[in-house]
């Protein structure tokens, strides 16, 4: 059974840009949780999507958004980059909400300059 | 609100030894999920060990074990018989059915030979 993917594995943009960070879930799972993890920090949640619709984002401002398509993979945009973008961004999947079991991708490391 | 606590930012244990790392949390919730997972080096992060909040036995997964005090609100992780490839960051977090998964700063751990 495949895992969860993500692309691109790193990311290079210039502040001011957008970025866009895709994630596709194992098979059957329906909910995707975006994270943030900056160098040397915890999980940072972001966003969670189930069944195509976003149900709960983290305290983070409205130029980080996401969707999630059809076939439950998502994608994450960040408008206007800033410096302190710069982090590993992991997305995780599960059978829906927060009592079941989260599979990891490898992440997106996404460096703004 | 929900909110997960690791007071031990790093530990190191010898190879063969025993290590418990701490975790507090809090919620009002009745119902809920708690975890630990473990990111390796690599930064693949995998899950090591789940207990339902409704069962008052303590999960145990091979060398893998926790303390569930549910009055305390304390989610202790125990590592028995230390491996090197237990080197890793240690991230507890708690869930619930409906709502995302909050997880703690982590606890940086190195298993020394």
């Amino acid at each position: 059974e495949a895992g969860v993917t993500q692309s691109p594995t790193h990311l290079i943009k210039t502040r001011g840009q957008q970025a866009t960070l895709r994630c596709s879930p194992i098979s059957g799972h329906t909910s995707v949780y975006w994270y943030q993890q900056a160098l040397g920090l915890g999980l940072q949640f972001l966003l969670w999507y189930d069944e195509g619709e976003e149900r709960n984002r983290g305290n983070f401002p409205p130029r980080f958004s996401g969707r999630q398509f059809p076939n439950y993979s998502s994608e994450l945009n960040v408008n206007a980059l800033e410096l302190e973008d710069s982090a590993l961004y992991l997305c995780a999947s599960t059978l829906t909400g927060g009592s079941y079991e989260q599979y990891f991708g490898p992440g997106t490391r996404l460096t703004v300059t | 609100a929900q909110t997960v606590t690791q007071s031990q930012p790093e530990m190191s244990v010898q190879e063969a030894e025993t290590v418990t790392l701490s975790c507090t949390y809090d919620t009002s919730e009745s119902n809920y999920y708690l975890f630990w997972y473990k990111q390796p080096p690599s930064r693949q992060m995998i899950l090591v060990i789940r207990q339902e909040a409704y069962k008052q036995q303590n999960a145990t997964e091979n060398r893998f074990s926790v303390n569930f005090q549910k009055a305390a609100k304390s989610f202790s992780l125990k590592i028995s018989d230390s491996q090197l490839g237990d080197t890793a960051m240690y991230f507890c977090a708690s869930g619930t059915s409906y709502d995302k998964v909050i997880f703690g700063p982590g606890t940086s751990l190195s298993v020394i030979p």
